[in-house]
């Protein structure tokens, strides 16, 4: 799986632009995967999930997709906001969840 | 609703002190509980996780322990603390058997070991 140990990479996005963030999972066998919303000192917070029987799943402002052949998935964040702004987490669930490194938002204004 | 309490929000202790923090869950029974840590721009680590009273299973060897003696309340100890215990330390639950997958989050508490 994903190393959390490892320091997080930054995205730096403009302000209303659309902001795309990446996840590679290792495990074959998930069925099921999350996204984080992590603001500064606070505890994540669930944004959007996808069960590995969807290869895509829309929420407000907000797309997951999923695409099993390369274990891989995506955030797709519309018209980013300064709000935006944290560390976004993936996950994946076989037997219990783990959590992937993090991407940190960067807004420009 | 749901509600999951940690506490203390921040915590200042010298290296080889004892750690107690507490994380209690309302407004659902036997929920998973996790805790986990995340040191400074890393990300989230999983320390321990419990799917019932008593049932504390480790997921890396370290100097701390969990304890879970009551259905909704789990703890976080240590006896003798490291400085490199420091970091963000997060408590979670999860419906128990995980049906939807989804975790919730406790606020967190940051401690610092001198």
């Amino acid at each position: 799986g994903e190393s959390v140990g490892l320091h997080l990479p930054t995205l730096s996005v403009q302000e209303g632009d659309n902001s795309i963030i990446n996840c590679a999972y290792s495990n074959s066998a998930s069925d099921y995967f999350i996204w984080y919303k992590q603001e500064s000192g606070k505890g994540p917070q669930f944004i959007i999930d996808i069960r590995s029987n969807m290869d895509k799943r829309q929420g407000q402002r907000v797309t997951v997709l999923l695409n099993k052949t390369v274990k891989h998935l995506s955030l797709q964040i519309a018209a980013t906001q300064p709000g935006d702004s944290a560390v976004y987490f993936c996950a994946e669930r076989d037997d219990k969840i783990i959590f992937g490194k993090g991407t940190r938002l960067h807004i420009l204004p | 609703s749901q509600t999951i309490h940690q506490w203390p929000a921040t915590l200042v202790q010298p290296v080889g002190s004892p750690l107690s923090l507490e994380c209690t869950v309302e407004g659902t029974s036997n929920p998973n509980l996790y805790w986990y840590r995340q040191a400074a721009g890393r990300g989230l680590q999983l320390l321990f996780y419990s799917v019932g009273i008593g049932q504390i299973s480790s997921e890396v060897p370290q100097n701390l322990s969990a304890s879970r003696p009551q259905d909704r309340q789990f703890i976080l100890s240590s006896k003798k603390l490291l400085l490199s215990d420091s970091g963000f330390y997060l408590c979670a639950w999860s419906s128990n058997p995980v049906a939807g997958g989804e975790q919730y989050f406790g606020p967190g508490t940051r401690l610092t070991v001198t």
